[in-house]
C-alpha cells in the first residue's frame, strides 16, 4: 500500500530549530513535497525534493534520502506564525500526490 | 485575484440532499483535483482532471460525481448526502506532468460541508 508516516505533534520554542521527519512507502516514487496548513486555511506549497540532498528556501529547508525512503523539513528561527500543520506528500508513479497525516507544530514564546 | 476559488465556503445540509461545490482556477493550469480532508486532517485525493479528462478516480462512492466543463473549472456533485460525508473539500490545481510537483499544487480555501 501507499503510506507516509510523520509525527502527529511537535512543540518548540520561538527562535529555535525544529525538524519534522517523514518516511514513505509508495508504488513508484518521483519526489517528496511539503505543505503548510494553518487552522481553517488551505494547504500551501513549501518545497519539493526529487533528488537526494538538501533544498533551502529561506528559513525552511527540506531533505530527501531516496535510499532510506525518508525526508525531513527543517524550520529555523521559529516564529509564532509558523504554528501550523505540516504535511509531507509523495508523488507516485501515476503522478498522484499522496499526503501524510500531518504534523501539528506548536511554537511557544 | 484569487488563484483557485471554490464556492460555497460553508455548506450545511440534511442527510439525503443533493449538493454541488464549484471550483475555478485562473492560473492557466492543466490539472485540477478534489481532495477530502476529514476531522483528523487527513487529506485524501478523490478525483483529478487533466484538460477536462478524468485521470484519477479513487475509490469514492458513486454518489460523488465530478464534472469539468473546461480546464479552468471542476465541479463536484454529491447525491444522497450521508453523515460521513461531513468534511472539508479542497479543490486544487497544478501544472501537468512533472511541473505539478516542482511548482506544487495551489489549493482553494476549502468548502466545509456539514451533513445533519
Amino acid at each position: 500500500g501507499q503510506s507516509l508516516e510523520q509525527p502527529s505533534e511537535v512543540t518548540a520554542v520561538e527562535g529555535a530549530i525544529v525538524q519534522i521527519n517523514c518516511t514513505y512507502q509508495t508504488s513508484g516514487f518521483y519526489g517528496l513535497s511539503w505543505y503548510q496548513q494553518h487552522d481553517g486555511g488551505a494547504p500551501t506549497f513549501l518545497s519539493y525534493n526529487a533528488l537526494d540532498g538538501l533544498e533551502e528556501t529561506g528559513r525552511f529547508s527540506s531533505f530527501l534520502s531516496r535510499s532510506d525512503s525518508y525526508g525531513y523539513l527543517l524550520l529555523q528561527e521559529l516564529q509564532m506564525k509558523d504554528s501550523a500543520s505540516y504535511f509531507c506528500a509523495a508523488q507516485d508513479s501515476s503522478y498522484k500526490l499522496i499526503f501524510g497525516s500531518g504534523t501539528r507544530l506548536l511554537v511557544r514564546p | 485575484d484569487t488563484a483557485v476559488s471554490q464556492t460555497p465556503k460553508y455548506l450545511v445540509t440534511q442527510m439525503g440532499n443533493d449538493k454541488s461545490i464549484k471550483c475555478e482556477q485562473n492560473l492557466g493550469h492543466d490539472t485540477m483535483y478534489w481532495y477530502k480532508q476529514d476531522s483528523k486532517k487527513f487529506l485524501k485525493i478523490m478525483f483529478s482532471y487533466n484538460n477536462k479528462e478524468l485521470i484519477i478516480n479513487e475509490t469514492v462512492p458513486n454518489r460523488f460525481s465530478p464534472k469539468s466543463p473546461d480546464k479552468a473549472h471542476l465541479n463536484l456533485h454529491i447525491n444522497s448526502l450521508e453523515l460521513g460525508d461531513s468534511a472539508v473539500y479542497f479543490c486544487a490545481s497544478s501544472l501537468g506532468g512533472t511541473g505539478q510537483a516542482n511548482y506544487g499544487y495551489t489549493f482553494g480555501s476549502g468548502t466545509r460541508l456539514t451533513v445533519v
